[in-house]
């Protein structure tokens, strides 16, 4: 069964910390992504993954940085938290286009970790 | 570049009543379509998909939904739903090339189901 975990379900943090988001998939995907949630504005893609030590900036990188030294962990590094990142975050994995019909671009998401910077 | 809108943030409807949730999508390349739930305070859980083949997809917990090209929409219905599909709903496309790898997401629907 497909899986996908996240560190954390909820953290609480002071603006200046240092953040780290972990996310594991156990399905040998070669694309992972770091959104962030917020009401009213859906889901925005922060960073994605497409192979170990690869990754490109998604629609709003400020702020944010990314590390995937293996294929299975993707983090999601808050360099400097700051209020305007309380947020939930989700992190998904996905196959590559490339693969077979049926299976290509669904994206399978882990719970969420909801982060309130203080 | 591709862009999807909800029309709708907010769809009220009674239990056992039909409801469509409405999704457009620009795209000037063939996309895939996807709806995806959220339940409260969990991810989201893939609904449907659409990559080719018949228009008319139907998924888990009852849904269907139905890919126009030429309205370039992908609304999702139900005929008869429940107060358990209380649940945000998005909507999602991504281009079909091979090359692709970012699904671009609406804003969301919130559907809440009243007794």
């Amino acid at each position: 069964d497909v899986k996908v975990t996240q560190s954390s379900r909820y953290l609480v943090k002071r603006t200046g910390e240092k953040v780290f988001l972990e996310c594991v998939q156990d399905m040998d995907h070669e694309n992972m992504f770091w959104y962030r949630q917020d009401p009213g504005l859906g889901l925005r893609l922060i960073y994605f993954s497409y192979d170990v030590k690869m990754k490109e900036k998604g629609d709003i990188p400020e702020g944010y940085s990314v590390s995937r030294e293996k294929k299975e962990r993707f983090s999601l590094i808050l360099e400097s938290a700051s209020t305007n990142q309380t947020s939930m975050y989700l992190c998904a994995s996905s196959l590559s286009l490339l693969a077979l019909e049926g299976l290509r671009g669904t994206q399978y998401f882990g719970p969420g970790t909801r982060l309130l910077v203080l | 570049a591709q862009s999807v809108t909800q029309l709708d943030s907010q769809v009220p409807v009674f239990e056992e009543a039909p409801v469509e949730l409405r999704c457009n999508y620009s795209s000037s390349v063939s996309v895939y379509l996807f709806w995806y739930v959220q339940y409260p305070n969990q991810g989201l859980q893939l609904l449907l998909k659409y990559l080719s083949g018949s228009t008319l997809v139907k998924g888990i917990n009852g849904f269907e939904a139905e890919f126009n090209k030429s309205q370039t929409s992908f609304h999702l219905r139900k005929p008869s739903v429940h107060i358990s599909d209380t649940a945000e709903y998005f909507c999602a496309v991504i281009l079909s090339s091979g090359s692709a790898r970012q699904l671009t997401f609406g804003s969301g629907t919130q559907l809440t189901v009243l007794p």
